[in-house]
């Protein structure tokens, strides 16, 4: 069975400090991961996804993740943080049934100081 | 493009009333919608999975007889909560797979709905 484990509840980091949210995942076929960001009252927006073409992944707003097999973690960086990135992050993995059904973390809650 | 959206975004019900929320895919056909429950501060939970046109698929524990999946076209899946109660009272998301957009397992989401149950 795949599962996904997101180390720290909540970060704390200051505007312009570089965020790192950590993901490690556990699945026995190469997986497809997901970093999902979720605003106070809203849906879940794709940030950007890992699907086996590159190690290194970018999305949107200056996120990028990287997918290190040998570690089996995916965790989510930005090089500078903007108070607008704090929000309620989520890692996912797609399980292996054909339906693809998406297996969350328990989220981090990314908190960006002035 | 790839934008699902969820009605209403909030909603108000008596005790022993049922409450449709509707999931729309508005610019692509969704064969499958997933319909999620998020309690404050956790994690998304999966209640089931719809295929157009088939009976939605359950996960252990989710009472299908209470939470009321249909998936009657390629753009619309509803959830029927029936007869709810306070308990019922949570943020209801769904999601949708675009079987064109190359990306085989990702989903879209709605924007989600807030049901309180008084």
């Amino acid at each position: 069975a795949q599962s996904v484990t997101q180390l720290g509840s909540h970060v704390s980091v200051s505007e312009g400090a570089l965020v790192l949210l950590r993901c490690n995942y556990s699945s026995s076929v190469p997986p497809y991961l997901f970093w999902y960001v979720q605003y106070p009252n809203q849906g879940l927006q794709l940030l950007l996804k890992y699907t086996s073409a590159a190690t290194l992944v970018k999305g949107i707003n200056g996120f990028e993740a990287e997918f290190k097999k040998s570690e089996t973690s995916f965790h989510l960086t930005k090089p500078s943080a903007h108070m607008s990135d704090a929000a309620e992050y989520f890692c996912a993995v797609s399980d292996s049934g054909s339906q693809g059904n998406l297996i969350f973390g328990k989220g981090t809650k990314l908190s960006v100081k002035p | 493009g790839a934008v699902v959206s969820q009605h209403p975004s909030r909603v108000i019900c008596k005790s022993g009333t049922s409450v449709k929320i509707e999931c729309r895919s508005l610019d692509f056909q969704a064969t499958t919608m997933f319909w999620y429950r998020q309690f404050p501060k956790q994690s998304l939970m999966l209640m089931a999975t719809s295929n157009e046109g088939s009976k939605a698929t359950y996960e252990q524990g989710v009472e299908k007889d209470k939470f009321l999946i249909n998936h009657a076209s390629l753009t619309l899946s509803t959830l029927t909560v029936t007869s709810a109660h306070p308990e019922d009272s949570s943020f209801y998301i769904c999601s949708a797979r675009d079987p064109l957009s190359g990306t085989y397992n990702e989903q879209f989401f709605g924007p989600g709905t807030r049901l309180t149950v008084l």
